[in-house]
């Protein structure tokens, strides 16, 4: 059993790149997110979604764009990629069933933006 | 909006002794709490969770958090800390609709042999 997988582990980008950051779940979940992780500020959200087909903005979604077209995959776009965007992200999953479900946290991307 | 704050950024102990890691919710509903753990080059790993009716819940590795309502808050502890506890903390809280996820901004727990 997979869990959450991320696709690329790592990746380095020059200013004004675009790329996409791939997250897939096998555990059937409603419920889909994006954070980022730096240092002295935890996790951030980026973007959700509590289904296929649909997204929502988070605590910082500036500079990114978010698809849900499939239930099992979360991709994580970046049209114009900023040095501020350089960071780990994280996807996560977890059941819609109840507000008490946990999220289950892929390994994580490392993005570096020169 | 919901949030959860930890205080303490980094918190060192020695072998052996008590773990304490504050987390402390601001909502005027409880929220469903959790606590993760995060290894060096790791995602993160649920410790615990709360859920309605226990106030005092265990999670793996010997941790546990007690729901104190009054203070708003659910602190991690365990009473001996041990080499492989190094690793950061996060506290995490769900909205009242249950569709977001929030976390802190984590503690960083050094265990000192």
């Amino acid at each position: 059993n997979a869990g959450v997988t991320q696709t690329p582990k790592f990746r380095v980008l020059k200013t004004g790149q675009s790329m996409t950051l791939l997250c897939a779940q096998d555990m059937n979940h409603e419920y889909m997110y994006w954070y980022r992780q730096d240092p002295g500020m935890g996790l951030r959200l980026i973007h959700y979604s509590v289904g296929e087909g649909t997204t929502a903005k988070g605590e910082v979604p500036d500079g990114y764009n978010v698809s849900r077209l499939k239930k099992q995959n979360f991709l994580l776009g970046l049209e114009s990629a900023a040095p501020s965007q350089t960071s780990v992200y994280f996807c996560a999953s977890r059941s819609g069933r109840e507000r008490n479900t946990e999220a289950f946290f892929g390994q994580g991307t490392r993005l570096t933006v020169v | 909006a919901q949030s959860v704050t930890q205080l303490g950024s980094h918190v060192s102990v020695s072998e052996g002794a008590l773990v304490l890691l504050r987390c402390n919710y601001s909502s005027s509903v409880p929220p469903y709490l959790f606590w993760y753990v995060q290894y060096p080059n790791q995602g993160l790993q649920l410790l615990l969770k709360y859920t309605t009716g226990a106030t005092l819940v265990k999670g793996i590795n010997g941790f546990e958090a007690e729901f104190k309502k009054s203070e708003t808050s659910f602190h991690l502890t365990k009473p001996s800390a041990h080499m492989s506890d190094a690793a950061e903390y996060f506290c995490a809280v769900t909205l009242n609709t249950g569709n977001q996820f929030y976390f802190g901004t984590g503690t960083s727990l050094t265990v000192i042999p």
